[in-house]
């Protein structure tokens, strides 16, 4: 397995512009989940996506964000009209259920950095 | 609802000593647990994770965590720490059934190993 991948790692933008975000997974993993991870504090769970179905949206997630994963294989992230408090780690972890749930661990990727001016 | 309380934000030690690092947790039911390790700029990688069996669970690296459900922790353990361990570590939840898939993350434990 290639592990999970992110681009960009980093982004810097202005305030009020729009980014987007992408995140392959591994590839035999049908479940895919985004997170978001401020200076020093943990990571806080975003959405979560099985198979291209987007089954939970943590109250984390405004209206100015959506995700999507059109085939079930990669997903993006987009942000609309960046505001300074949405800059963080974007972390996209994926996993599998095939193996059972106990099977079910997430492996994440290195992230993407946002930084809104 | 869960929680996740990492007692200490930042743990220094000299290197070749040992290091205990703390989690206790809070939930209303069974769970899955898991220490992940974040270097600098970079993503989590997997410690290593109780799911059932024996309490004792040894990880990557030389690490070791304690599953103890009377006191709902999940302390994680090394007996001698290289320079290289030096990272934040997370704690983490997930239920054990039902809709389980988000983790519950702790706010993290700095390892600063000094030589």
């Amino acid at each position: 397995d290639t592990g999970v991948s992110q681009d960009p790692r980093h982004k810097i933008t202005k305030r009020g512009q729009n980014v987007t975000f992408r995140c392959d997974p591994i590839s035999e993993h049908n479940r895919l989940y985004w997170y978001r991870q401020t200076l020093g504090q943990g990571p806080e769970f975003l959405t979560y996506f099985q198979n291209e179905a987007q089954l939970e949206k943590s109250r984390l997630l405004s209206d100015r964000f959506s995700a999507e994963r059109p085939k079930g294989s990669f997903s993006t992230l987009e942000i609309q009209r960046t505001e300074q408090g949405d800059s963080a780690m974007y972390l996209c972890a994926s996993s599998t259920i095939l193996r059972g749930l106990a099977g079910d661990t997430q492996y994440f990727g290195p992230g993407t950095r946002l930084t809104v001016l | 609802a869960q929680s996740v309380t990492q007692l200490d934000s930042q743990v220094p030690v000299f290197e070749e000593a040992p290091v205990e690092l703390r989690c206790n947790y809070s939930s209303s039911v069974s769970v899955y647990l898991f220490w992940y390790v974040q270097y600098p700029n970079q993503g989590l990688q997997l410690l290593l994770k109780y799911l059932s069996g024996s309490t004792l669970v040894k990880g990557i690296n030389g690490f070791e965590a304690e599953f103890n459900k009377s006191q709902t922790s999940f302390h994680l353990r090394k007996p001698s720490v290289h320079i290289s361990d030096t990272a934040e570590y997370f704690c983490a939840v997930k239920n054990s059934g039902g809709s389980n898939y988000k983790l519950t993350f702790g706010k993290g434990t700095l390892l600063t190993v000094n030589p």
